[in-house]
């Protein structure tokens, strides 16, 4: 079955930096448009950034721009999110989800998510 | 991009019918049949419950429903289940150089 396992989160300072990955299992990854979706703490979802199946668009929320780089290496079937100039607004849950193969904005498949805390 | 405008909270008794409505404007919900609505229960991900305004995807319950009309969509839940209690949010593809946005989320509780 379909899987995606996120890893990498933790306790990491302001103005420092963290790479998240997402693990991707049971499926041809490099077909799948993919996402990353955060939480912070007792709040919404927030939409964070997506990437086409072959890397070719990726597109980010206001939020994030340039501070965030999503990226994916298809041989390794890995999703990624380079976080960088972290604040504290970016403590969350991060989810990285599987866009479906008819809609790259239909996310049907979602990892367990990983938390990430920005804290001195 | 704005958040889509969903009601904080939603409440009925096993049995009955709710629905969630769920605001945006012409350059998102208005504008596109790409709306979905997600499911999550606490501490736990989101889950894909309606996808393209009123589709369901396989292993979804018929009890859940979705509609549009003009910038507002629509989940309804029919036959409330205490299982059903959750936090929804819809969500909508924007066109935009920002292509996505959630709602603000709604909490539904089964009395």
């Amino acid at each position: 079955q379909v899987q995606l396992v996120e890893s990498g989160g933790g306790v990491v300072q302001p103005g420092r930096s963290l790479r998240l990955s997402c693990a991707v299992s049971g499926i041809i990854f490099s077909s799948y448009g993919m996402h990353w979706v955060r939480q912070a703490p007792g709040k919404g979802l927030e939409w964070v950034a997506v990437i086409w199946n072959d890397g070719s668009n990726k597109y980010y929320a206001d939020s994030v721009k340039g501070r965030f780089t999503i990226s994916r290496d298809n041989s390794k079937n890995t999703l990624y999110l380079q976080m960088e100039s972290l604040r504290a607004e970016d403590t969350a849950v991060y989810y990285c989800a599987r866009g479906s193969s008819q809609d790259y904005y239909v996310m049907d498949v979602w990892g367990q998510g990983t938390t990430v805390t920005v804290s001195s | 991009q704005s958040a889509l405008t969903q009601p904080a909270s939603v409440s009925g008794s096993p049995g009955q019918s709710i629905t969630i409505s769920c605001t945006g404007t012409s350059n998102d919900v208005g504008g596109y049949n790409s709306v979905s609505w997600y499911q999550q229960h606490p501490g736990k991900a989101p889950k894909l419950m309606i996808y393209d305004v009123s589709n369901r995807p396989s292993g979804v319950s018929n009890r859940f429903s979705g509609s549009k009309s003009g910038n507002t969509a629509s989940l309804t839940i029919s036959g409330l289940q205490a299982e059903d209690e959750a936090d929804y949010y819809c969500a909508s593809y924007t066109g935009s150089s920002i292509p996505y946005v959630f709602g603000t989320g709604t909490k539904v509780t089964v009395l």
